[in-house]
Parts: C-alpha cells; structure tokens; sequence
C-alpha cells in the first residue's frame, strides 16, 4: 500500500516568513501526491495536486509544492506567510485499492501555527 | 456552485443508540466517499460509491455500519449502535472521475460526532 509521511506534529513561523511542510512519500509506481488544508470546524479544502509534469506545482492561496523523486518528498512551501494560514495541513497519496478503484491515504496531519 | 453538503454538523449521543449522517454531494460528481477521521489523525476511508453502486466498502465495519445512495445522488451513513470508540469527525467527499482512478476529491465540512 501507498503511504505519506509528515514528518512534523507542528511547524511555528512568522508572519511573512517563507514557510515548508514536509511531506515523503512510498509508492509502487508513479505516485499521485496531493496537499489539502483543514480550517476548524470546516472540512478538507484541496490546495494542490502532482501527477505528471513539472516538479514544481502551484496551487491555491499562494501555496506550492516541489516535487523530489530522489528524495521522496512532496514539501508544500509558501514565500510569505500569513496568519491566516494557520490551519492544518494534510499530505496524501493516491492508492489503489484491491476493488480497482483509488482513494487517498492521508498522513497524520501537521499543524501550521503564523504568528504576528 | 454549491459545495458538498453535510448534516447534522455535530451530534451527541449515548452509547447503543442509532445515529445517521447525510451527505449531498456537488451536483454531477458520479463518485462519493465516506470517510472517518479520529482525532489527530488524517481521513480514513469508509466506503466509495460510483453512482448508485458501493464498489468499494472493504473498510466499513458491517457489524453495525452501513450506507446507502439509493438514487445515485446524495447518501445517508448510519451507525447502529453507537460504540465510545466512533467519536469521529465522519467526512464526505465527492469527485467526478474521468476513469476509475480519479484523484481530486472535494470534501464537505463533516459531522462530529460524540459517543458518551
């Protein structure tokens, strides 16, 4: 099975700072590699994704991802930081399941805390 | 354009006592996800719908879960009885796949649920 692995329980930076959350990745094959952040109380919203194409991958709010096949990393990065950001963040990984149909298997989460 | 739509929000119950969850996906979206997330934890998938049809629920514990999408649109997950061990934020998630490896899922803002 295909599994994600964020490194990091939290991540502490300052407003307008450059920010990374890290992410790894093992897979059989080609991996599909995706990035979505949680708001309290709110559901899972999709910032980016990697499937094919260029290793560096722009997505929603500013947010990009840099793709490492040597290093099995997907870090999501940011150039500046905003308080609003705070949130947590989820890797995740597209797995094929015995049905022959996919889903996503997450990681365990890491928390962005922006301070002023 | 309307996202996935959830309810209840939150939910408290006893122990052994029923509980359902609804789910109306984004309109068009031929696939639909349930998923639970335990705290501190990613998303776990429960079941995956294509139209009507449950193709994958190998993860669904049938003892006392099961699910239903009768018309191919919106679903209803049901829990009965309730265990202390349930306490879960339960997710849906929708997408609309153009094979059978479809990849972004767009998720609602899930139920939480609290087994006392």
């Amino acid at each position: 099975a295909q599994s994600v692995a964020q490194p990091e329980d939290q991540v502490n930076v300052a407003e307008g700072n450059p920010l990374t959350v890290k992410c790894t990745y093992s897979v059989s094959g080609n991996p599909y590699l995706f990035w979505y952040v949680q708001y309290p109380n709110r559901g899972l919203q999709f910032l980016l994704k990697y499937i094919t194409g260029d290793n560096l991958v722009k997505g929603s709010y500013g947010f990009e991802a840099e793709f490492n096949k040597s290093q099995t990393s997907f870090h999501l990065k940011k150039p500046s930081a905003l308080v609003s950001d705070s949130a947590l963040y989820f890797c995740a990984v597209r797995d094929m399941r015995d049905s022959g149909y996919s889903t996503l298997t997450f990681g365990k989460g890491t928390m962005l805390l922006v301070s002023p | 354009e309307a996202g996935v739509v959830q309810s209840p929000r939150y939910k408290i119950i006893e122990k052994k006592q029923p509980v359902a969850f609804w789910c109306n996906p984004i309109s068009g979206h031929n696939t639909l996800y349930w998923y639970r997330q335990n705290l501190g934890q990613g998303p776990e998938l429960l079941i995956r719908y294509e139209n009507e049809e449950a193709v994958d629920d190998s993860q669904l514990p049938k003892d006392r879960f099961s699910a239903e999408r009768l018309k191919g649109v919106d679903s209803t997950l049901k829990i009965q009885p309730a265990e202390l061990g349930d306490s879960a934020v339960y997710l849906c998630a929708s997408s609309f796949p153009r094979d059978r490896v479809s990849d972004t899922q767009y998720f609602g803002p899930g139920t939480r649920l609290t087994v006392l």
